[in-house]
């Protein structure tokens, strides 16, 4: 069975701290895609970074890198600097692939809070 | 204009009222989806529509009912619902056909049914 499994709940850092969001997934499919979203009070799931299984390059963007390791079937997301407009919860998400449509399954999420 | 506009943002409702959440989308995909947010769950996929057709339905009550009139909107029907049903409700788009297409999601509605 497929299955994403974020173990932090919540996290609080002081601003301009480096945090780490840990990220572990279970599939049997040989090709997979891994997604990061950040849901803001607002609500909306704001899409981040999306991984394919056979590209196992770190990858930077600004703040924020991601880590991705299949030995370990992980995928980690580093937030450096850590900024108060971080505070939201993230997601881990795994493509379910089958069928027309990319379905996502996700993982319980992490609450961030970082505090001025 | 936002890419995929959720109404309302919040809805209050008794458990005998019949209510509608809608959703629009504006980024020229053909799937759309439900998904369930609870408190301290990951999120529930409800339902799927590719190109107006229901691709899936996550055994999910038949209080809960979806429409898809075409690939730009997306309703939820609900009636006689129960307290536990209270949730986010947020609906998604994404290009068909392609497993690394990510979601785009909405705002959401915040439902309470008392």
């Amino acid at each position: 069975a497929q299955k994403v499994t974020q173990a932090q709940t919540e996290i609080s850092v002081v601003e301009k701290e480096d945090v780490t969001l840990d990220c572990v997934y279970e599939t049997r499919d040989t090709t997979y895609y891994l997604f990061w979203y950040k849901q803001p009070p607002s609500g909306e799931l704001v899409f981040l970074i999306r991984r394919n299984s056979f590209d196992e390059q770190n990858e930077i963007s600004g703040r924020y890198s991601w880590n991705f390791q299949k030995s370990t079937s992980s995928f980690n997301f580093t937030i450096t600097a850590s900024q108060v407009v971080d505070s939201a919860v993230y997601f881990c998400a795994l493509s379910e692939v089958g069928g027309a449509t990319n379905k996502l399954i996700f993982g319980t999420g992490t609450l961030l809070a970082v505090q001025p | 204009e936002t890419g995929v506009t959720q109404t309302p943002r919040h809805l209050v409702m008794g458990m005998t009222n019949k209510k509608s959440l809608k959703c629009e989308q504006h980024l020229g995909h053909n799937a759309m989806y439900w998904y369930k947010q609870s408190a301290k769950k990951p999120l529930e996929l409800m339902f799927v529509y590719n190109f107006k057709e229901q691709t899936e339905n996550n055994s999910v009550p038949s209080r809960f009912s979806p429409e898809c009139p075409n690939s730009s909107h997306l309703f939820l029907h609900l009636h006689t619902l129960q307290p536990e049903d209270s949730a986010l409700y947020l609906c998604a788009s994404a290009t068909s056909g392609s497993y690394n297409s990510p979601l785009h999601f909405g705002n959401g509605t915040r439902l309470t049914v008392t």
